[in-house]
């Protein structure tokens, strides 16, 4: 199956922009999905498809695609968004699921 | 109210098994794709399996010929049968249910809260 990768850990200043990345070759074929989650919860769904925000997720996440890569923006973080965050991919046959290791992103 | 619930997890010796179950409510499971996702303790999240609407499953590398996962239509649910369990199976799991909107847009939108599988002697 294929991989996908993510900085393990990411500081952000509160208010300020922050990029997540994903890289891998899946991405070229498949959007990627983002998920937060937080200690001792279940993930929950931030971003999908092109970029795409289910209800209720604040405008200041956004995503990007762009060859190998996906990318997770929040502009302007909030002390709540401190979390993890874990890109997933289709792998290459389309059939099996890949998460990426996961950030965890701090808001200083 | 649309949500999964998973029940069965526990404590199980190496080379065991359990049988875990994701009950819906709210939607059918049979005409969605369902997933089980596995998070060990301190680590990432890590895809376990899915079923797709037409019934065909697909497994991770890790856990291919020990799991199986199906689906009871008549009770809208999902299981997931977990043979010969290892140490490194330790985890909770996951319930997700699957939306595909086209071949290269699909998301996982709906989570269930976890179940803890331990496996340990």
């Amino acid at each position: 199956s294929s991989e996908v990768t993510q900085d393990p850990a990411v500081s952000v200043a509160l208010g300020q922009t922050v990029r997540i990345t994903c890289q891998g070759d899946s991405l070229r074929n498949y959007y990627a999905s983002w998920y937060q989650q937080k200690p001792g919860q279940a993930p929950i769904l931030v971003i999908y498809g092109k970029n795409n925000r289910p209800s209720g997720i604040p405008d200041r996440f956004s995503g990007s695609s762009s060859g190998n890569t996906a990318s997770l923006t929040i502009t302007g973080a909030q002390a709540e968004d401190e979390a993890d965050y874990y890109c997933n991919c289709r792998d290459s046959s389309g059939n099996q699921r890949v998460f990426g290791g996961g950030t965890k992103l701090t808001v200083l | 109210e649309v949500q999964v619930v998973e029940t069965g997890g526990g404590l199980s010796q190496p080379g065991g098994s359990l049988r875990l179950s994701c009950a819906a409510s709210g939607f059918t499971v049979s005409t969605n794709y369902m997933s089980w996702v596995r998070q060990a303790p301190g680590k990432g999240l890590e895809w376990v399996s899915v079923i797709y609407s037409d019934g065909r499953t697909y497994y991770a590398d890790s856990v291919k010929g020990r799991f199986t996962i199906s689906r009871d239509n008549s009770k809208n649910t999902v299981y997931l049968q977990m043979n010969r369990l290892r140490a490194e199976d330790t985890a909770v799991y996951y319930c997700a249910r699957e939306e595909v909107e086209t071949t290269m847009v699909w998301y996982f939108d709906l989570w269930g809260r976890g179940i803890l599988v331990t496996v340990s002697s």
